[in-house]
């Protein structure tokens, strides 16, 4: 039973396109985050939300929406898509804050964007 | 503000020698500390951690870390190294900000590539 699930696994599309991923959890957290990783390997947050509530949003360009119609799910939207924004994103969830939150992540699989 | 630096983009040994992984980090508090494993085409699995306690961190797949605060050092280690540790070995440190929400900042990443 997967515990962080994402949506697609590979999203081919071209410049300009409007895309969304969609990232789902069944571990009870109440915390969700977005991370972009390059062709570098390297990891960026983007977004988190705690319970529905927008906590992290760091500098990333307006083309990007996250949603989190429940604590549960936390999907992400990306507008008029370009060539630098291919990369995998990667969805995780944490515990709440009002445990022992040490910040410990658990995340998908990764969801794979070319943008051509 | 609080950083990861993993020394060595690249790391090859040899199955059955020694691992090391090196990892400094800076942080203004004391800091929870995680190593994390990505092998290809899959999301990252939390290696191990230390949060409070005892400095020698154990974890899965004869993994161990020791967290060195003289030296804000939390290198990983494994004593004997298999054909299946080859991966991509991320060191992370939980930043905490208002709100008492954590975030992860990951360093730049290992490789390591194992040889028979």
């Amino acid at each position: 039973d997967t515990a962080v699930s994402q949506t697609p696994k590979y999203l081919v599309t071209q410049m300009g396109n409007d895309k969304s991923i969609k990232c789902e959890q069944n571990l009870g957290h109440d915390t969700m985050y977005w991370y972009k990783q390059d062709s570098k390997k390297f990891l960026k947050i983007m977004f988190s939300y705690n319970n529905k509530e927008l906590i992290i949003n760091e500098t990333v360009p307006n083309r990007f929406s996250p949603k989190s119609p429940d604590k549960a799910h936390l999907n992400l939207h990306i507008n008029s898509l370009e060539l630098g924004d291919s990369a995998v994103y990667f969805c995780a969830s944490s515990q709440d804050k009002t445990g022992v939150n040490t910040g410990e992540l658990f995340f998908g699989e990764g969801s794979r964007l070319t943008v051509l | 503000a609080q950083s990861v630096t993993q020394l060595g983009s690249h790391v090859s040994v040899s199955e059955g020698a020694l691992v090391l992984l090196r990892c400094n980090y800076s942080s203004s508090v004391p800091p929870y500390l995680f190593w994390y494993v990505q092998y290809p085409n899959q999301g990252l699995q939390l290696l191990l951690k230390y949060t409070t306690g005892a400095t020698l961190v154990k974890g899965i797949n004869g993994f161990e870390a020791e967290f060195k605060k003289s030296e804000t050092s939390f290198h990983l280690t494994k004593p004997s190294a298999h054909m299946s540790d080859a991966a991509e070995y991320f060191c992370a440190v939980s930043v905490r900000f208002s709100g008492g929400y954590n975030k992860l900042i990951f360093g730049a990443g290992t490789r390591l590539a194992v040889h028979p």
